[in-house]
């Protein structure tokens, strides 16, 4: 199985901060990564997909980079709607495997 | 509009079987390259991808649970279902279906999320 590392847990930052999660995999996934927001109560929703394309609908302030093994979601302009729960998720390979997750409160 | 939604039992026993049905609307089934897929979400923890079933017919299980795992589908009435053997207290998690997308390149993710069913497993 191909694990996913993510860091930090969480992050406190303030409305405005530039904000960056890292996702390392335990193996070269190319660029077959999807970050994906969960905020509280809520469901899964798609952010990201293949490392850097930004689902329909998700605003500009979200944006994914990296290949192989190691990739980020920045989150340029933090805004008080961006508090939730970030997984990243290989897309490369069954079987699926997500990250622990990062927690993003605003301060 | 695109919709999926989970149905079945809130609380099982241990050691009975979990049978969870996903309803979906607006896309089919039968559309190459489309898959359904089902994950679940411990309490406070992260997602776990569970199974998967494709517009062809195709199956693909977690290897950590393919034992107790089952999932079929009916294209004509629009439905997933997944079984799960021999529930135990550890498999209290809501549990998701949601929608693979034809993908240009093969890859798996998922744009489209049912809303989620808590199941609990107690005596």
């Amino acid at each position: 199985d191909i694990q996913m590392t993510q860091s930090p847990s969480s992050v406190s930052a303030s409305v405005g901060d530039r904000v960056s999660i890292t996702c390392r995999a335990s193996q070269d996934i190319s660029r077959w990564l999807a970050w994906y927001q969960q905020k509280p109560g809520q469901v899964p929703n798609l952010l990201i997909y293949a490392a850097s394309t930004l689902q329909n609908g998700v605003p500009s302030r979200f944006s994914g980079s990296g290949s192989g093994t190691e990739f980020t979601l920045t989150i340029t302009s933090l805004q008080p709607e961006d508090l939730a729960t970030y997984y990243c998720q290989q897309e490369n390979s069954f079987p699926l495997t997500f990250g622990g997750g990062t927690k993003v409160e605003i301060k | 509009q695109i919709t999926l939604k989970e149905s079945g039992p809130t609380l099982v026993k241990p050691t009975q079987t979990l049978t969870l049905t996903c309803t979906f609307s607006g896309f089919s089934l039968s559309t190459r390259g489309v898959g359904v897929g089902w994950f679940r979400q411990p309490p406070g923890k992260a997602l776990e991808w569970l199974a998967i079933t494709y517009y062809n017919g195709d199956i693909r299980y977690s290897p950590s649970l393919r034992s107790r795992l089952t999932i079929t589908r009916d294209t004509s009435r629009n439905q997933v279902v997944l079984t799960v053997t021999n529930m135990d207290p550890g498999d209290t998690a809501t549990y998701y279906c949601a929608r693979e997308p034809y993908t240009d390149h093969g890859q798996h993710y998922f744009d489209y999320w049912g809303q989620g069913t808590l199941v609990t497993v107690s005596s």
